[in-house]
């Protein structure tokens, strides 16, 4: 079945730089890749998400690549303030044919320091 | 869209007591699916709704664990004779074909703990 690895687990940027985290998955039939931000004490909310046939997304200050060949996708984060501080879980998908199940990495605690 | 409701938040009970969880989904998603999720790890699938159907386990959701979506709407996740493993943050999420991806919503689940 499918498996992602996620690094790093934890990341301490300072405030204005930029953040990446990286997955991995060993599926070649995912094609649906989301990204989550969870805070303390709240489920984990949609932040950006990229099918397999687009190479890259940006949305504001956040962006993702994914890279089919090497089975392997990353979240930028530019210009990070304390408020993008919180778990960040990337997750692999099936939808259109598949399950529709999200098989997540173990998550990324980024600290943005002011 | 009021977003996906999950209830109680908390749940604190002793080993060998049946508890219940209850998700109320984002208004006519057709989806709903119920994950686990244990401190420090990603949340993992435990079985997901297509309407009043249930389409897939998954190898965790053990002969004690009951789920179900009766008319379609919300649904309930039971677990019978509780033990110390099952504490965990139990999260519910819907989506609906009708979004590009059809991506899915969480709650901010019901944390269970077992005495």
């Amino acid at each position: 079945g499918e498996n992602v690895e996620q690094h790093p687990s934890t990341l301490s940027v300072q405030e204005g730089d930029s953040a990446v985290i990286k997955c991995t998955y060993s599926d070649s039939a995912s094609n649906y890749f989301p990204w989550y931000k969870q805070e303390l004490g709240k489920g984990p909310q949609l932040i950006i998400d990229i099918r397999s046939n687009v190479g890259e997304k940006k949305d504001q200050r956040i962006a993702v690549t994914l890279n089919k060949t090497a089975k392997h996708f990353s979240l930028h984060i530019t210009e990070t303030q304390p408020e993008d501080s919180a778990v960040y879980f990337c997750a692999a998908s099936m939808i259109q044919w598949g399950t529709y199940k999200y098989i997540f990495g173990t998550g990324t605690r980024l600290k943005v320091l002011a | 869209d009021t977003g996906v409701s999950q209830n109680p938040r908390h749940k604190i009970t002793k080993r060998g007591q049946n508890v219940t969880f209850r998700c109320d989904p984002i208004s006519e998603h057709n989806r709903l699916y119920w994950y686990r999720q244990t401190l420090g790890q990603g949340p993992e699938f435990l079985t997901y709704f297509q309407n009043e159907a249930q389409l897939e386990k998954s190898r965790l959701l053990s002969d004690r664990f009951s789920a179900e979506r009766p008319k379609g709407s919300f649904s309930t996740l039971e677990i019978q004779r509780t033990e110390q493993g099952d504490s965990a943050m139990y999260l519910c999420a819907s989506s609906s074909v009708l979004d590009e991806n059809q991506p899915q919503h969480f709650g901010d689940g019901t944390r269970l703990s077992i005495l």
